[in-house]
């Protein structure tokens, strides 16, 4: 069975400091991990995506993720927020067992304070 | 430029009516999905698409239809058995789930 846990519903930093948005996963086979970003009112965006190549995964806007099977983790970084970064953002897990299943989390919303 | 595309961005129901939303797109994707998303909420599959002529279920399609007669539409119908139908709908393509999927803006439903 397939599950994701985003470990925090809001995240709240300051512009100029780190960001990190922690995602735990259960994937019985390799799974594909994703994150994506929506802006209010606005579709899903991409941010990155882990496919068994490697571990460490850059995104757009200066973001990564880092996929570690021991810890069953995908948090998300970037060094620097910006206050175009507030956001939602969901961590994804897709996998192959029993055919399609993809999983999306609850959600942490970002909060970048001036 | 590919992409999804959905419409309309805004739409109003009045009570007992049924309502169409649009999705189209020109990525050549296969799969086609419709998603639901309450406030403060994540995403709920209403249903899915992995090639034309079939659809299944989601995990919440009662009160919903959708129809796959081509690769590039999937509209969604909202009917009037769907009791609560106020939210954000968004539609997404995808080669296969496993590759990820690209969304489309959105239709905002409103029931008056």
């Amino acid at each position: 069975a397939q599950s994701v846990t985003q470990l925090d519903s809001h995240v709240s930093v300051s512009e100029g400091t780190p960001v990190l948005l922690r995602c735990n996963y259960s994937s019985s086979y390799s799974p594909s991990l994703f994150w994506y970003v929506q802006h209010p009112n606005k579709g899903l965006q991409l941010l990155l995506k882990y496919t068994s190549a490697a571990t460490l995964v850059k995104g757009i806007n200066g973001f990564e993720a880092e996929f570690k099977k021991s810890e069953t983790s995908f948090h998300l970084t970037k060094p620097s927020a910006h206050m175009s970064d507030a956001a939602e953002y969901f961590c994804v897990v897709s996998g192959l067992s029993g055919g399609f299943k993809t999983i999306f989390g609850a959600g942490t919303r970002l909060f970048v304070k001036a | 430029d590919g992409g999804i595309t959905q419409s309309p961005k805004y739409l109003f129901r009045k009570e007992g009516q049924n309502v169409t939303l649009s999705c189209e797109q020109n990525l050549n994707h296969d799969a086609m999905y419709w998603y639901r998303q309450d406030p403060g909420q994540g995403l709920r599959l209403i249903y899915y698409s992995q090639i034309v002529n079939d659809f299944q279920k989601g995990d919440i399609a009662e009160g919903y239809s959708v129809s796959r007669e081509k690769k590039e539409s999937f509209p969604l119908t909202v009917t009037s058995a769907q009791k609560n139908p106020t939210a954000f709908y968004l539609c997404a393509s995808s080669i296969g789930g496993y590759y990820g999927y690209t969304f489309g803006s959105g239709t905002r439903l409103t029931v008056v």
